[in-house]
């Protein structure tokens, strides 16, 4: 019984590379949401995602990022040209649905821009 | 959007010693969860508690949805209940049910 499973656990890029994060959600769940932990911060919402279709991402810096959940396949967040404010800790969650809402998260992938 | 506030911001705890940690939220909720983050940076599921009171071993947790708080109790407490505490919760908008989190309570546990 697989929880959320994220990786990679720790990424290094540097300035201007290219970083992406993938999230396979627990098994069952159609429902992943990122979030963004900045250094000394609480978690921030970025993106809303169910099976091909983002559903909200009011979260999400404007230019170089970008998510997807494909029909096969984990979630992956992708970061263009990354910059050192990107760096931070950023963790997936799932849910089953609208009848159960309770999110059960990743370990999170911990990006290093240097 | 919904604001949380936890208190307090930092708790120091003798081993063995009993604490109460609360959460305010602004609007009513469909979800509220307690999350405890360990120093390793793991966000471990507490509680999922929009309503009503549940227990786990020495952790409980109360949620008094139409006065909009939650209290988590951590009873005879344990070095390895440090790290930092949060609560979040969420507003159902179609399947919708982003979390916004508080700040978080960091709590250290002296042996």
């Amino acid at each position: 019984n697989a929880g959320v499973m994220q990786n990679p656990r720790h990424l290094v890029r540097r300035r201007g590379q290219e970083a992406r994060l993938r999230c396979s959600p627990v098994k069952g769940h159609s429902h992943v949401y990122w979030y963004r932990q900045l250094p000394e911060e609480g978690l921030k919402f970025m993106v809303y995602l169910q099976k091909e279709n983002i559903i909200d991402e009011s979260g999400m810096p404007k230019e170089r990022f970008s998510a997807e959940f494909p029909k096969e396949g984990p979630s992956i967040l992708r970061i263009q040209q990354v910059v050192r404010g990107d760096s931070a800790a950023y963790f997936c969650a799932s849910s089953p649905g609208q009848a159960n809402t309770e999110a059960f998260f990743g370990q999170g992938t911990r990006l290093t821009v240097v | 959007g919904i604001q949380v506030e936890q208190s307090p911001p930092d708790l120091i705890l003798q081993e063995g010693a009993n604490s109460t940690l609360r959460c305010n939220f602004s609007d009513s909720v469909n979800n509220l969860q307690w999350f405890h983050q360990n120093p390793w940076g793991q966000l471990i599921n507490l509680f999922y508690i929009p309503s009503g009171t549940k227990q786990n071993g020495r952790l409980s947790a109360t949620t008094v949805a139409t006065e909009r708080y939650s209290l988590l109790y951590i009873s005879s407490s344990q070095t390895t209940d440090s790290g930092v505490y949060f609560c979040a919760v969420s507003r159902l908008t179609g399947a919708n049910s982003k979390l916004t989190f508080g700040k978080g309570i960091t709590l250290s546990v002296r042996p």
